[in-house]
């Protein structure tokens, strides 16, 4: 059981928008800890596609862009490709447990 | 260009002690920044094993704090992992990751596949 929780499976059509949610606790988002978000392509390294809650990392499209609030955070792309099938992770800090903690991922599919 | 690359066995024995390096180039390990281990098991997600400050201060999984350790060479600008006392739920793909310090992790290794089996 992970400490973040994610949406197991995410389906959309090209072209569309999808949302992938990562919901914590007081200890981490809550707690006002930044969230982060990877792609993750089967054999190859994950890949950081959003740091500090909302900032894009140079190369990134635009496509991508995340949100937090309160002891939740999202994930947005839009212009669905099929390139962007992959699994998604969110990432944050608790404090309780002291630890750097993942959500469970979700798998897009397009 | 920041590079991380992790070598060690593919395959270890039930109770015996996993050992893996990660070779860094384009950053000295010892000029700043977290540098630590991640891994998958196979079907699974991901989890945050070790990481460690340039200085030698060391955060762990409380989970699996009882049997890993990790070191740095700065010598060799490289870094460590072991396991001791592995079981087949120590198999996974392990990465070797630079920690940014708002706790995000910047830079991948590539993956190194370890399976715990006799």
């Amino acid at each position: 059981q992970s400490v973040l929780t994610q949406p197991p499976s995410v389906s959309e059509a090209p072209g569309q928008r999808v949302t992938i949610s990562c919901t914590g606790s007081g200890s981490n988002i809550g707690a006002g800890y930044d969230v982060h978000w990877y792609q993750h392509l089967p054999g190859t390294a994950p890949k950081l596609l959003i740091y500090d809650n909302t900032n894009r990392p140079s190369g990134v499209p635009d496509r991508f862009s995340g949100s937090k609030s309160g002891t939740s955070a999202s994930l947005a792309i839009t212009g669905l490709q099929a390139e962007d099938e992959a699994d998604y992770y969110c990432q944050s800090y608790d404090s309780s447990l002291s630890a750097w903690v993942f959500g469970g991922g979700t798998k897009l599919t397009v | 260009q920041v590079q991380l690359q992790e070598s060690g066995p593919g395959l270890v024995k039930p109770s015996e002690t996993l050992s893996l390096t990660c070779a860094v180039s384009g950053y000295s390990i010892s000029s700043g920044y977290l540098w630590g281990w991640i891994r998958q098991p196979p079907g699974k997600g991901l989890e945050w094993i070790v990481s460690i400050y340039y200085s030698g201060s060391t955060n762990y999984n409380p989970s699996l704090q009882s049997r890993v350790s990790m070191s740095l060479d700065t010598s060799r600008n490289q870094f460590s992992l072991t396991v001791r006392s592995v079981t087949a739920t120590d198999t996974a793909v392990y990465y070797c990751v630079r920690l940014e310090s708002s706790g995000y992790f910047a830079y991948w290794g590539q993956g190194t596949l370890v399976i715990v089996s006799s």
